[in-house]
């Protein structure tokens, strides 16, 4: 049973561009979550979806971030026109239920912007 | 909203010694978890214990959630136990897995 999957692990972009991060749920999990971990920092909350759902975004940016779940494919986090201070590890976690159940979390993608 | 604190925030252990890490929470919570995230970035599951004791080889855990915190041992540390290690809870009232800030453990060979 292949756990969360994300792609890519690292990404690079420049000022201005636009950055995919895409998560595949373990199987038969329907919510995923996303989460932003600074350098040396904890992981902080973003972003809550099911299936073609916004559940809760109170934790994205509102500006440039957005994220998706949608009804046949990866979760998939875009930040557009992406500055240095978007340079960060994104992680994705995927549960069978609802968060009050356990969470597992992908690998996670990092983003570097020159 | 709640606070997670751990505790110590920084930590050096000699290979072959026993450790506990402490994770105090504000609020009443029905989810607590305890993760290892290793030198290269990965976040590893170690415990799901909202409540009790659990034990997984040289690691273990307790929660008492009436009193709000939660404690994670590891015996007989080796240098592959060297990494950070978050405690994350969810509250009564939400449904959001908020992480603490940490301990970081380095064990010396």
């Amino acid at each position: 049973n292949a756990g969360v999957m994300q792609n890519p692990r690292h990404l690079v972009r420049r000022r201005g561009q636009e950055a995919r991060l895409r998560c595949s749920p373990m199987k038969g999990h329907s919510h995923v979550y996303w989460y932003r971990q600074l350098p040396e920092e904890g992981l902080k909350f973003m972003v809550y979806l099911q299936k073609e759902n916004i559940i809760d975004e109170s934790g994205m940016p509102k500006e440039r971030f957005s994220a998706e779940f949608p009804k046949e494919g990866p979760s998939i986090l875009r930040i557009q026109q992406v500055v240095r201070g978007d340079s960060a590890a994104y992680f994705c976690a995927s549960s069978p239920r609802t968060i009050r159940g356990e969470l597992f979390f992908g690998e996670g993608s990092r983003l570097t912007v020159l | 909203g709640i606070q997670v604190e751990q505790s110590p925030p920084d930590l050096i252990l000699q290979e072959g010694a026993n450790s506990t890490l402490r994770c105090n929470f504000s609020d009443s919570v029905n989810n607590l978890q305890w993760f290892h995230q290793n030198p290269w970035g990965q976040l590893i599951n170690l415990f799901y214990i909202p409540s009790g004791t659990k034990q997984n080889g040289r690691l273990s855990a307790t929660t008492v959630a009436t009193e709000r915190y939660s404690l994670l041992y590891i015996s007989s540390s080796q240098t592959t136990d060297s990494g950070v290690y978050f405690c994350a809870v969810v509250t009564d009232s939400s449904y959001k897995l908020i992480f603490g800030s940490g301990t970081r453990l380095l064990v010396r060979p």
